[in-house]
């Protein structure tokens, strides 16, 4: 079975600072990774996502992630973090030829001014 | 334009009552898919389905129901036997077939269940 461990429920950064969310991922065989976006009262949206194309995957609103496959981590960078970055975000995992996504915890984003 | 639509937004049960969370998609997804979310929890499969007339229990299905007799809905039940239904509950829908690249979850935008 396929497990996702994200490190921080809580991550701090101020305006402009480098934002890096963690994610670490366990998996018997070649996984499909994903990070999703969940403001306040609201469904998740998708990010980015690594399907075993390029290792660097770029996303929406600035954010990329690598695959790396030797440390088992994916994890989700911003070189320059905004307010409106203040969200939960998942990081989900799915083994190839099955559909369903199983979810890391979350890691709650606070930006300050 | 296509997507999921999670009906109602809000919802408050009484004990002892079963009460029912719509799920559509206007998508052509095959998959449908519903999870629960409880704070610091993450996202907890419930029930997925991927065809009409079937479905699959998750990791947490004991005191929910799911039918499947539209590919367009996909209708969660939160019976009396839930003891602690009070969460945060998402639809979503994607492709069949987790080994194709376009695969991806759609979600809904959750219904937030209360008991009183």
């Amino acid at each position: 079975a396929q497990s996702v461990t994200q490190l921080g429920s809580h991550v701090s950064v101020s305006e402009g600072a480098l934002v890096l969310l963690r994610c670490n991922y366990s998996s018997s065989v070649p996984p499909y990774l994903f990070w999703y976006v969940q403001y306040p009262n609201q469904g998740l949206q998708l990010l980015l996502k690594y399907t075993s194309a390029a290792t660097l995957v770029k996303g929406i609103n600035g954010f990329e992630a690598e695959f790396k496959k030797s440390e088992t981590s994916f994890h989700l960078t911003k070189p320059s973090a905004h307010m409106s970055d203040a969200a939960e975000y998942f990081c989900a995992v799915s083994v190839r030829g099955y559909s369903t996504l199983t979810f890391g915890k979350g890691t709650m984003l606070l930006v300050s001014p | 334009d296509g997507g999921i639509t999670q009906s109602p937004k809000y919802l408050f049960r009484k004990e002892g009552q079963n009460v029912t969370l719509s799920c559509e998609q206007n998508l052509n997804h095959d998959a449908m898919y519903w999870y629960r979310q409880d704070p610091g929890q993450g996202l907890r499969l419930i029930y997925y389905s991927q065809i009409v007339n079937d479905f699959q229990k998750g990791d947490i299905a004991e005191g929910y129901s799911v039918s499947r007799e539209k590919k367009e809905s996909f209708p969660l039940t939160v019976t009396s036997a839930q003891k602690n239904p009070t969460a945060f509950y998402l639809c979503a829908s994607s492709i069949e077939g987790g080994s194709s690249p376009n695969y991806g979850y759609t979600f809904g935008s959750g219904t937030r269940l209360t008991v009183v």
